[in-house]
Order: C-alpha cells, then structure tokens, then sequence
C-alpha cells in the first residue's frame, strides 16, 4: 500500500539556519504530495501541496518540489523563525482514498 | 465560517465507561474523517466517511463506532474506554471533486484530548 516516511526528530535549529526535512514516498498511480504543519495545541493545517512532477509547492517561505524519479518532496526553508517550531507531517494521496501521513517531524527553532 | 469543531476540548474517562466526541463542519464537505494521534505514531485513521450515509474502517478502528448524522456531523463513539485510547483525536473534512486530482485541502479540528484511567 501507499506510504510516507520522513526523517525522525525532533529537529533543533537556531534562528535563521536552513531548514530540511526529508520526504520519501512509495505510491501506486500518480499521488498528489502534501506538507501539513502542526503548531502546539492545535489540529493540523495545510503549508504547501504539489498536485505533478516538477511541481515546486511554495507558502510562508517553505518550499517543497515533486520529484518522481526520486520519490521524494522534502520540504525547505531558507532561514527559520521561532515562530516555525511546530511538527511537520508529509502526506499524500493516491486515489479518491484518505490521506496517508508520515510519522511527524518536530522543529524546535530556537534564539 | 467555524471550519472544522470539535467537542469536548478536553476529557477524562475511567476505564469501561463510554463518550461521544462530536464534530461537524460547515463548508459542505462530502469527506468526513476521524485520526488519533500519540506520541512517535504520527496520525493513524480510525474511521472515514467518503459521503452522507457511508462509513468505512480506517487503520485502527477496533474500540470505536462512528455515526455520519448528516452531512455537517460525524461522531466518534467509544463504547467502553480502555486505557489504550488515551490519545488526541482529530477530526477532519475535505470536499472530494472527482475531476480534481486529488489535491483538494483537508481541514482538521482542534482536536480532543482523551485520558482513559
């Protein structure tokens, strides 16, 4: 079946650092790829999507490209805020089914 | 609009008893989902419901029941709590379009946090 495997956390930064997260993927069909960010205390909400390959999904300064020769959609950050600590899922979805989810990567971004 | 809500906030169960989390949402979803997430598991589906009507199993749906009421409304049921179920559940919705491929936005609620003693 469908899954998503993304680095382990958590993530310590300092402020202004770069930012990766690695997403690897494995999908029957052609999947549409998603980046989730969780802030503390709160449900999920969507950061970027990327709907084909070679697509570069972009919000808030986050970036994540679709590479299907890698199976891969890490998601990145030129330089990260305190404000960005949060725990980041990588999803996607293949077909008219549910998300399936990776485990959660948790930033810790610090001053 | 409130988006995805979620009720109660916040909850303490002593084990065998039984509780309904609520939710609804109001932007027309067809899709309704109910996940629980714990520590180091991410978000694991326990029910899903495609549209008004149907319901089918997720990854953990042993310890729950769900009822989609309405369009608007999906409830998580625990009929007799285990310790097991302490965890946060969310719900969340998405309003399928076939011809969309698949890209369209899940939202989630805030969330419920469950403690089964």
């Amino acid at each position: 079946g469908d899954s998503v495997t993304q680095m382990e956390g958590p993530v310590t930064l300092s402020e202004e650092a770069f930012l990766t997260i690695n997403c690897t993927y494995t999908a029957t069909g052609y999947p549409s790829l998603f980046w989730y960010v969780q802030y503390p205390g709160e449900g999920l909400q969507l950061l970027l999507k990327a709907t084909k390959a070679d697509d570069k999904g972009s919000n808030k300064g986050f970036e994540a490209t679709y590479r299907k020769e890698t199976t891969s959609f890490h998601l990145e950050k030129g330089s990260v805020q305190v404000s960005d600590s949060a725990v980041y899922f990588c999803a996607l979805r293949s077909g008219n089914t549910p998300l399936v989810f990776g485990k959660g990567t948790r930033l810790s971004v610090i001053a | 609009n409130a988006g995805v809500t979620q009720t109660p906030k916040f909850q303490v169960l002593k084990t065998g008893q039984s509780m309904t989390l609520q939710c609804a949402q109001d932007m027309n979803h067809n899709s309704m989902y109910w996940y629980r997430q714990d520590p180091g598991m991410g978000l694991r589906l326990i029910y899903y419901s495609a549209s008004e009507g149907t319901t089918d199993k997720g990854e953990v749906p042993n310890g729950y029941n769900v009822s989609r009421l309405n369009k608007r409304e999906f409830s998580l049921r625990l009929e007799s709590a285990a310790p097991s179920q302490t965890s946060v559940y969310f719900c969340a919705s998405r309003h399928d379009v076939r011809s969309r491929r698949f890209q369209e936005t899940q939202y989630f609620g805030p969330g419920t946090r469950l403690l089964v003693l």
